[in-house]
């Protein structure tokens, strides 16, 4: 069964760092895509970023909002997906999803999400 | 930076057909994948993939498809059930930078 967890949200002021993980099992994760979704209080789902597997460099993107201060990466041998935030803003609050691809191409499997509040 | 638009809500009764667009420019070159969220902050669900692939699980009433710059998802006879936002989601020309539309909120009563 695949599994996505999620893990490490909370309460941060602004300008601070918090660092999101993503377990994952039953599926092949070397090969796996992984992406970063949130969704704001009120909001739609917005695309974070996402990094590519290892056959494909690793390649990483970001979405422009959070470029230059989020940084995405990932753990082959601990099948772990993170998500590392640093100077973060209240725009940044939201629940934080981990999502991949296993069986199609769109993100067929998600984790429950892990809220992140930036506030003082 | 690249947008999809989606119109923002869609009210249908049980057994009417629910269509939702999403234009896009990139759409011409790029697959339209759409989500089912029943609630803020739950895990989204995945009911169509690639323009008009419907995954195992998702009911026949749903269909999808995509011409020229706009992608349509069409549910045939809605349920009550099938209340929900739906979110497009694509790529850019590059097929670097995911975006997902603005939802639809689809009322089914």
């Amino acid at each position: 069964e695949v599994q996505l967890v999620e893990s490490g949200g909370g309460l941060v002021e602004p300008g601070g760092s918090l660092r999101l993980s993503c377990a994952a099992s039953g599926f092949p994760f070397s090969n796996a895509w992984m992406t970063w979704v949130r969704q704001a209080p009120g909001k739609g789902l917005e695309w974070v970023g996402r990094i590519k597997s290892k056959r494909r460099n690793e390649t990483i993107d970001y979405a422009a909002p959070v470029k230059g201060r989020f940084t995405i990466s990932r753990d082959d041998s601990q099948n772990m997906f993170y998500l590392q935030m640093s100077d973060l803003r209240s725009e940044d609050t939201a629940i934080y999803f981990c999502t991949t691809t296993v069986m199609v191409t769109g993100f067929d499997h998600w984790g429950q999400g892990t809220p992140v509040t930036v506030s003082s | 930076s690249y947008e999809l638009t989606q119109s923002p809500s869609v009210s249908v009764s049980p057994g009417q057909t629910a269509k939702i667009t999403c234009s896009g420019d990139a759409l011409t070159k790029k697959y339209a994948y759409w989500y089912q969220q029943k609630q803020p902050g739950q895990a989204p669900v995945l009911v169509m993939d690639e323009d008009d692939k419907r995954p195992s699980g998702i009911p026949e009433r749903f269909s999808g498809s995509s011409s020229g710059t706009v992608a349509t998802l069409i549910i045939s006879g809605a349920q009550v059930e099938d209340e929900a936002d739906y979110y497009c989601f694509s790529t850019d020309r590059s097929g670097s930078l995911g975006v997902f539309g603005g939802g639809t909120k689809v009322t089914v009563l």
